[in-house]
């Protein structure tokens, strides 16, 4: 069974310019998340998916942060403009059903903003 | 505000030892979870434990949760190399799922 697939891996951007990250979830999850890292911290959520309605998305900064998930599976989230703070790993997840369900978690983007 | 919160923030032990990393938060949780996250990698699930639950094991893992203590312990027996990693705590409440900071454990040949 494939597991949650993010592209790119990497990606070094200039400040003020737009980027955007892909996430497919492991087949049949109806819940996807995107998460923030920053080095040495645990996962930040940024906004939860069921299906293809945002569902908790109080921790997403909405003037420059952007998520769709059109279909309910593959989900692009956008960052623009980006700051220097944005700088982190952004990690896709996802689990069967509800928050209640443990997570499968993707290899990550690691964002440089310079 | 940070739900979960790891102690100790790093443990460096000999392999063959046993590990013990613990695990507080504030409110009210449906369940807790254990995740593992090896450098430069995603975070893989480790162990989910039900508020209504008091122990778990998967092999040469053994979580405990004490509600009333609002708290809970990942014991990893037996430890390897490869248990290296960064452990973190993830709590379910309040419609919610908010990670800790994590535990850096680094086994000593």
């Amino acid at each position: 069974e494939a597991g949650v697939v993010q592209s790119p891996r990497y990606k070094i951007i200039e400040k003020k310019q737009p980027v955007a990250f892909w996430c497919n979830p492991i087949s049949g999850h109806n819940t996807l998340y995107w998460y923030l890292q920053n080095l040495g911290q645990g996962p930040e959520l940024l906004i939860r998916y069921e299906n293809e309605e945002a569902v908790d998305d109080s921790q997403l900064p909405k003037d420059r942060f952007s998520a769709e998930r059109l279909k309910g599976v593959d989900s692009t989230l956008k960052i623009q403009p980006a700051e220097l703070g944005d700088s982190a790993v952004y990690l896709c997840a996802s689990s069967e059903q509800g928050r209640s369900y443990e997570q499968y978690f993707g290899p990550g983007t690691r964002l440089t903003v310079t | 505000s940070q739900q979960g919160e790891e102690d100790p923030q790093a443990l460096s032990i000999q392999e063959g030892e046993n590990a013990t990393m613990n695990c507080s938060y504030k409110t009210s949780i449906n369940n807790l979870q254990w995740y593992r996250q090896n450098s430069g990698r995603g975070l893989v699930h480790l162990i989910l434990i039900r508020s209504n639950e008091r122990e778990k094991h998967s092999g040469r893992l053994r979580v405990t949760l004490d509600t009333s203590k609002k708290s809970s312990s990942l014991l990893i027996t037996a430890s390897r190399a490869a248990d290296t990693a960064s452990y973190f705590c993830a709590t379910d409440g309040d419609d919610k799922i908010i990670f800790g900071k994590g535990t850096r454990l680094h086994i000593l040949p």
